[in-house]
C-alpha cells in the first residue's frame, strides 16, 4: 500500500524567511504532484514532477523530485503573507506496484501560516 | 484553465435521503475521479472512471454509486445518507501524457 508522509503537518513562519517542506512516499512511482488548497477552496495544481532530478519554479515556490530516495520538496524563498495555504503533495504509483490507476494517493498536507 | 463544476456546493440534508452531487467538466477529459476529504485532511479516492461505461472502486471504501453515461459528466450518488457520509467531495478530471488532475470546487456534504 502506498503511503505518503509530508512534514512538517503545521508551520508558521515570519514573512521574508526561506522553508522546505518535504513530501516522502513508500513504493515506487511515476509522478508526483503538488497542490495548493486555500481555506474552504478546491486544488490548484502547482507542480507536475516526472523524473529523477526534476526541478521546477514558479515564482517564490520551488518543487524537485529524488525517486531514488523516494522524496520530494517544495522550497519556499522569502515568504509573503500571499503563500498562506495548505500545500499537498501526491502520488500516483507505477503501474506495477498495484494502486488505483491514475488516482492520486495525498500526504496529509501541511498547514503553512506565513506572518507579516 | 480547468472548467470543471460541481453542484450544490453546499448540501445540509436529513439521515435517509437519497442525494446525487453532480460533476462535469468541458475539456472533454475522459478519466474522471471523486475524492473525499474531511476538515483539515488529506484527499482519499472514492472513485475513478477511464471513459463512458468505466467506473471503478477506488482505495477508500464508500457507500456511494458513480456512474458515466456521458463523457463530461460523472455523478456520485448515496441511496441514503448517513451522518458519517459528512464530508467534502471533490471532482477531478485528467487527460494527456501525465494525466495532471484538474480539481472542480468541491460540495460540502452535511448530513444531520
Amino acid at each position: 500500500e502506498l503511503k505518503v508522509e509530508q512534514n512538517p503537518l503545521f508551520l508558521s513562519m515570519q514573512e521574508g524567511k526561506n522553508y522546505t517542506i518535504y513530501c516522502n512516499y513508500s513504493t515506487t512511482s511515476d509522478r508526483l504532484y503538488w497542490y495548493r488548497q486555500d481555506p474552504g477552496k478546491s486544488l490548484e495544481s502547482l507542480f507536475v514532477l516526472l523524473s529523477n532530478g526534476a526541478v521546477k519554479q514558479e515564482g517564490r515556490l520551488m518543487a524537485s523530485l529524488d525517486t531514488k530516495a523516494r522524496l520530494s520538496t517544495l522550497h519556499i524563498t522569502a515568504a509573503v503573507h500571499d503563500l498562506s495555504a495548505t500545500y499537498f503533495c501526491a502520488v500516483v504509483p507505477s503501474p506495477y506496484s498495484g494502486g488505483g490507476a491514475d488516482g492520486l494517493t495525498f500526504g496529509k498536507g501541511t498547514h503553512l501560516i506565513i506572518q507579516p | 484553465e480547468a472548467d470543471i463544476y460541481q453542484t450544490p456546493r453546499y448540501l445540509v440534508i436529513g439521515t435517509g435521503k437519497k442525494i446525487t452531487l453532480e460533476c462535469s467538466q468541458t475539456m472533454g477529459h475522459d478519466k474522471m475521479y471523486w475524492y473525499q476529504q474531511d476538515p483539515g485532511m488529506e484527499l482519499h479516492l472514492i472513485h475513478y472512471s477511464y471513459g463512458v461505461n468505466s467506473t471503478e472502486k477506488g482505495d477508500l471504501s464508500s457507500e456511494s454509486t458513480v456512474s458515466r453515461i456521458r463523457t463530461e459528466h460523472f455523478p456520485l450518488t448515496l441511496e441514503s445518507a448517513r451522518p458519517s457520509h459528512t464530508s467534502q467531495y471533490l471532482c477531478a478530471s485528467s487527460a494527456g501524457r501525465y494525466n495532471e488532475q484538474f480539481f472542480g470546487p468541491g460540495t460540502r456534504l452535511t448530513v444531520l
